[in-house]
């Protein structure tokens, strides 16, 4: 099965908070990340989160690591139709370049 | 700075074409990665290089093949196109081991019939 897991699909209204999770594997994942997928055009860094970390705000975006469980959460807080796009949590390893990707949230908002 | 950038955008292959997806940067930077991207799947590395003139396969390298002859470009050949190459393929670059950030290209989406 895949390393990383994420739901595939998350619908909500305009101007609520949108929750997005994932979960991996590996528990020597280092870095944590999430990155946004608009439509026709490649992904770009949202934000990330070091493995020692259990929360990062930046912004309308609240990360939260559960590292005992192995679940990274992504809240964007006062969801807008520029939010629509796909969410991609990934994982890497120090020292590791490469890096481990979920197959995506696809989150539409709804005015 | 044009970042990550990719030719072509789109291209429809036959089964047992060949052709080069292209892929620059123009960050200096010594890592660059080739995705594919197939409907509701996560990135799958196919390969990457950590400078010029050093290359190594990912998780899904079979029938693809690139090469690094400059730390600017970075171009993946497909020989004997089949359907199952079918995707969108994306480029990216990252400046150090540890750097957090990839950057990726817009993306070349490829369909083989």
């Amino acid at each position: 099965g895949e390393d990383v897991e994420q739901s595939l699909f998350l619908s909500v209204r305009e101007g609520d908070s949108s929750v997005i999770n994932c979960t991996y594997t590996d528990s020597s994942s280092t870095y944590l990340y999430w990155y946004k997928q608009e439509p026709g055009a490649g992904l770009q860094l949202l934000t990330y989160i070091f493995s020692n970390m259990d929360m990062k705000q930046d912004q309308r975006l609240t990360v939260l690591l559960n590292k005992k469980d192995k679940h990274l959460s992504l809240r964007i807080a006062d969801t807008q139709t520029g939010d629509s796009a796909i969410y991609f949590c990934a994982e890497s390893i120090t020292d590791d370049y490469k890096l481990s990707f979920g197959a995506g949230t696809t989150v539409t908002v709804r005015a | 700075n044009a970042g990550v950038t990719q030719t072509p955008k789109f291209r429809i292959l036959k089964i047992g074409q060949s052709m080069t997806l292209q892929c620059a940067q123009d960050m200096n930077h010594n890592y660059m990665y080739w995705y594919r991207q197939d409907p509701g799947m996560g990135l799958k590395l196919i390969y990457y290089s950590v400078g010029a003139g050093i290359t190594d396969k990912g998780e899904v390298p079979n029938g693809y093949n690139v090469s690094r002859s400059t730390t600017e470009d970075f171009p993946l050949r497909l020989e004997l196109a089949a359907p199952s190459q079918t995707s969108v393929y994306f480029c990216a670059s990252s400046g150090t081991v540890n750097s957090y950030e990839q950057y990726f290209g817009p993306g070349t989406r490829l369909t083989v019939t």
